[in-house]
Protein backbone atom coordinates (compact mmCIF):
# COMPACT_ATOMS: atom_id res chain seq x y z
CA UNK A 1 0.00 0.00 0.00
CA UNK A 2 1.30 3.22 -0.37
CA UNK A 3 1.44 5.55 2.93
CA UNK A 4 0.96 8.83 2.56
CA UNK A 5 2.39 11.04 5.74
CA UNK A 6 1.24 14.85 6.29
CA UNK A 7 2.90 17.21 8.12
CA UNK A 8 2.55 19.00 10.69
CA UNK A 9 -0.14 17.14 12.38
CA UNK A 10 -1.32 20.33 13.76
CA UNK A 11 -0.44 23.96 12.68
CA UNK A 12 -1.88 26.85 15.06
CA UNK A 13 -2.24 29.72 12.62
CA UNK A 14 -3.94 33.54 12.45
CA UNK A 15 -6.71 34.86 10.45
CA UNK A 16 -4.50 36.35 7.24
CA UNK A 17 -1.70 34.14 7.47
CA UNK A 18 -0.24 31.42 4.65
CA UNK A 19 -0.68 28.49 5.54
CA UNK A 20 1.26 25.36 4.03
CA UNK A 21 0.70 21.69 4.28
CA UNK A 22 2.79 18.85 3.06
CA UNK A 23 1.56 15.62 1.92
CA UNK A 24 4.06 13.09 0.70
CA UNK A 25 3.74 9.80 -0.58
CA UNK A 26 6.17 6.20 -0.11
CA UNK A 27 6.25 6.05 -3.49
CA UNK A 28 5.53 7.91 -7.06
CA UNK A 29 1.72 8.67 -7.59
CA UNK A 30 2.31 11.04 -10.33
CA UNK A 31 -0.26 13.95 -9.99
CA UNK A 32 -3.08 11.79 -8.70
CA UNK A 33 -3.61 13.40 -5.44
CA UNK A 34 -6.43 15.38 -4.16
CA UNK A 35 -6.99 17.49 -0.82
CA UNK A 36 -10.36 17.48 0.98
CA UNK A 37 -11.51 19.94 3.99
CA UNK A 38 -13.91 18.89 6.65
CA UNK A 39 -14.79 21.17 9.35
CA UNK A 40 -15.48 19.73 12.98
CA UNK A 41 -18.74 17.67 12.77
CA UNK A 42 -19.14 18.32 8.56
CA UNK A 43 -18.41 15.68 6.25
CA UNK A 44 -15.35 15.82 4.16
CA UNK A 45 -15.54 18.73 0.95
CA UNK A 46 -12.90 18.49 -2.37
CA UNK A 47 -10.98 21.39 -2.55
CA UNK A 48 -8.20 20.21 -5.11
CA UNK A 49 -7.96 17.24 -7.23
CA UNK A 50 -5.09 15.84 -9.49
CA UNK A 51 -2.67 17.68 -7.09
CA UNK A 52 -3.69 21.73 -8.46
CA UNK A 53 -6.94 21.49 -10.13
CA UNK A 54 -9.17 23.55 -7.80
CA UNK A 55 -12.80 22.20 -7.52
CA UNK A 56 -15.47 24.53 -8.73
CA UNK A 57 -16.27 26.83 -6.14
CA UNK A 58 -13.58 26.91 -3.90
CA UNK A 59 -11.94 30.13 -3.26
CA UNK A 60 -8.74 30.89 -5.01
CA UNK A 61 -7.00 31.18 -1.99
CA UNK A 62 -6.45 27.19 -1.93
CA UNK A 63 -3.85 26.40 -4.21
CA UNK A 64 -2.20 22.64 -4.70
CA UNK A 65 1.25 21.98 -6.25
CA UNK A 66 3.95 19.02 -6.61
CA UNK A 67 3.86 15.91 -8.10
CA UNK A 68 5.95 12.35 -7.56
CA UNK A 69 5.77 12.07 -3.98
CA UNK A 70 5.69 15.34 -2.61
CA UNK A 71 2.35 17.70 -2.80
CA UNK A 72 1.62 21.13 -0.81
CA UNK A 73 -1.53 22.57 0.08
CA UNK A 74 -1.34 26.54 0.42
CA UNK A 75 -3.69 28.71 1.85
CA UNK A 76 -2.82 32.56 0.89
CA UNK A 77 -4.27 34.04 3.80
CA UNK A 78 -6.48 32.16 6.19
CA UNK A 79 -10.02 33.13 7.04
CA UNK A 80 -11.74 32.56 9.95
CA UNK A 81 -13.70 29.54 7.89
CA UNK A 82 -10.73 28.04 7.16
CA UNK A 83 -9.78 26.40 10.56
CA UNK A 84 -10.33 22.61 9.91
CA UNK A 85 -8.51 19.91 9.03
CA UNK A 86 -6.71 18.71 6.13
CA UNK A 87 -6.64 15.62 4.24
CA UNK A 88 -4.94 14.20 0.91
CA UNK A 89 -5.81 11.07 -0.96
CA UNK A 90 -4.01 9.51 -3.54
CA UNK A 91 -5.68 8.01 -6.27
CA UNK A 92 -2.40 6.47 -8.29
CA UNK A 93 -3.11 2.71 -7.25
CA UNK A 94 -5.55 0.55 -5.29
CA UNK A 95 -6.06 0.82 -1.97
CA UNK A 96 -6.49 4.19 -2.20
CA UNK A 97 -4.75 6.30 0.96
CA UNK A 98 -5.29 8.93 2.83
CA UNK A 99 -2.58 10.93 4.50
CA UNK A 100 -3.88 11.18 9.09
CA UNK A 101 -4.65 14.77 8.45
CA UNK A 102 -3.39 18.76 9.29
CA UNK A 103 -5.51 20.51 12.00
CA UNK A 104 -5.83 23.83 11.27
CA UNK A 105 -6.52 26.19 14.39
CA UNK A 106 -5.80 29.76 15.98
CA UNK A 107 -3.07 30.52 17.49
CA UNK B 1 -27.94 20.15 -7.52
CA UNK B 2 -26.10 17.30 -6.43
CA UNK B 3 -27.00 15.72 -2.73
CA UNK B 4 -26.29 12.17 -1.49
CA UNK B 5 -28.69 11.66 1.97
CA UNK B 6 -27.69 9.01 4.03
CA UNK B 7 -29.75 6.81 6.28
CA UNK B 8 -30.08 7.87 9.83
CA UNK B 9 -27.86 6.84 12.96
CA UNK B 10 -27.68 3.35 14.16
CA UNK B 11 -27.17 2.04 17.51
CA UNK B 12 -26.47 -1.57 16.97
CA UNK B 13 -25.45 -4.84 19.42
CA UNK B 14 -22.23 -7.09 18.25
CA UNK B 15 -23.21 -9.70 16.24
CA UNK B 16 -26.28 -8.19 14.50
CA UNK B 17 -26.27 -7.14 11.08
CA UNK B 18 -26.96 -3.96 9.55
CA UNK B 19 -27.55 -1.83 6.14
CA UNK B 20 -26.96 1.51 5.89
CA UNK B 21 -28.05 3.57 2.23
CA UNK B 22 -26.89 6.69 0.34
CA UNK B 23 -29.62 7.97 -1.33
CA UNK B 24 -28.54 10.20 -5.09
CA UNK B 25 -30.41 12.63 -7.01
CA UNK B 26 -29.39 16.00 -9.05
CA UNK B 27 -27.28 13.55 -11.19
CA UNK B 28 -27.54 10.31 -13.70
CA UNK B 29 -27.06 8.16 -10.81
CA UNK B 30 -25.18 5.03 -12.98
CA UNK B 31 -22.73 7.31 -14.81
CA UNK B 32 -20.90 7.32 -11.70
CA UNK B 33 -18.78 5.08 -9.08
CA UNK B 34 -19.79 5.77 -5.26
CA UNK B 35 -18.05 4.98 -2.62
CA UNK B 36 -17.28 4.15 0.97
CA UNK B 37 -15.21 6.08 3.92
CA UNK B 38 -14.89 5.23 7.52
CA UNK B 39 -13.70 7.49 10.42
CA UNK B 40 -12.88 6.20 13.11
CA UNK B 41 -14.37 8.63 16.69
CA UNK B 42 -11.56 10.80 16.81
CA UNK B 43 -10.02 9.85 13.95
CA UNK B 44 -8.88 10.38 9.95
CA UNK B 45 -10.21 9.34 6.99
CA UNK B 46 -10.18 5.27 5.55
CA UNK B 47 -11.10 4.52 2.16
CA UNK B 48 -13.34 1.03 2.46
CA UNK B 49 -14.64 0.63 -1.35
CA UNK B 50 -16.10 2.06 -4.46
CA UNK B 51 -18.86 0.60 -6.36
CA UNK B 52 -19.96 1.60 -10.41
CA UNK B 53 -23.38 2.19 -10.10
CA UNK B 54 -24.20 1.52 -13.45
CA UNK B 55 -22.89 -2.64 -13.13
CA UNK B 56 -21.19 -4.97 -10.44
CA UNK B 57 -17.79 -3.52 -10.96
CA UNK B 58 -16.79 -3.03 -7.04
CA UNK B 59 -13.56 -2.88 -5.59
CA UNK B 60 -12.59 -3.05 -2.25
CA UNK B 61 -9.77 -1.68 0.08
CA UNK B 62 -7.71 -5.07 1.42
CA UNK B 63 -8.66 -3.59 4.97
CA UNK B 64 -12.71 -4.03 4.75
CA UNK B 65 -12.60 -6.62 1.74
CA UNK B 66 -14.88 -9.86 3.44
CA UNK B 67 -16.20 -7.60 6.33
CA UNK B 68 -19.24 -5.13 4.18
CA UNK B 69 -20.53 -5.33 1.09
CA UNK B 70 -21.13 -2.43 -0.93
CA UNK B 71 -24.55 -2.81 -3.44
CA UNK B 72 -26.53 -0.15 -5.35
CA UNK B 73 -29.80 -0.12 -6.10
CA UNK B 74 -30.41 1.60 -9.37
CA UNK B 75 -34.19 1.63 -9.87
CA UNK B 76 -34.40 4.50 -6.27
CA UNK B 77 -30.75 6.04 -6.78
CA UNK B 78 -29.01 4.55 -3.31
CA UNK B 79 -26.26 3.01 -2.49
CA UNK B 80 -25.41 0.52 0.58
CA UNK B 81 -22.94 -0.66 2.76
CA UNK B 82 -23.54 -3.75 4.71
CA UNK B 83 -22.37 -6.04 7.86
CA UNK B 84 -23.27 -9.39 8.52
CA UNK B 85 -22.27 -9.59 11.96
CA UNK B 86 -20.78 -5.85 13.54
CA UNK B 87 -18.08 -5.55 16.01
CA UNK B 88 -17.62 -3.01 18.37
CA UNK B 89 -14.56 -2.02 16.12
CA UNK B 90 -16.90 -0.74 13.31
CA UNK B 91 -18.38 1.73 15.40
CA UNK B 92 -18.00 5.11 13.39
CA UNK B 93 -19.04 7.64 11.17
CA UNK B 94 -19.36 5.95 7.80
CA UNK B 95 -19.68 8.28 4.53
CA UNK B 96 -21.05 7.73 0.97
CA UNK B 97 -19.38 9.85 -1.75
CA UNK B 98 -19.30 10.47 -5.88
CA UNK B 99 -16.29 9.81 -7.59
CA UNK B 100 -15.42 12.27 -10.83
CA UNK B 101 -13.40 10.98 -13.38
CA UNK B 102 -10.32 12.80 -15.04
CA UNK B 103 -9.87 11.70 -17.88
CA UNK B 104 -11.04 8.68 -17.83
CA UNK B 105 -9.26 8.01 -14.56
CA UNK B 106 -10.78 8.08 -10.99
CA UNK B 107 -9.20 11.19 -9.24
CA UNK B 108 -11.65 12.55 -6.47
CA UNK B 109 -14.45 12.12 -4.21
CA UNK B 110 -16.48 15.63 -5.48
CA UNK B 111 -19.79 15.13 -3.12
CA UNK B 112 -20.05 13.29 -0.05
CA UNK B 113 -23.21 12.24 2.18
CA UNK B 114 -23.69 14.01 5.50
CA UNK B 115 -22.42 10.79 6.92
CA UNK B 116 -24.34 8.08 8.85
CA UNK B 117 -22.99 7.28 12.48
CA UNK B 118 -22.56 3.36 13.58
CA UNK B 119 -22.27 2.18 17.52
CA UNK B 120 -22.05 -1.02 18.10
CA UNK B 121 -22.17 -1.82 22.03
CA UNK B 122 -23.66 -4.69 23.84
Amino acid sequence: DIQMTQSPSTLSASVGDRVTITCRASQSISNWLAWYQQRPGNAPKLLIYKASTLESGVPSRFSGSGSGTEFTLTISSLQPDDFASYYCQQFNSFPWTFGQGTKVDIK
Amino acid sequence: EVQLEQSGAEVKKPGESLKISCKASGYKFTSYWIGWVRQLPGKGLEWMGIRYAGDSDTRYSPSFQGQVTISVDNSINTAYLQWTSLKASDTAMYYCARMINCGGDLCAFDMWGQGTMVTVSS
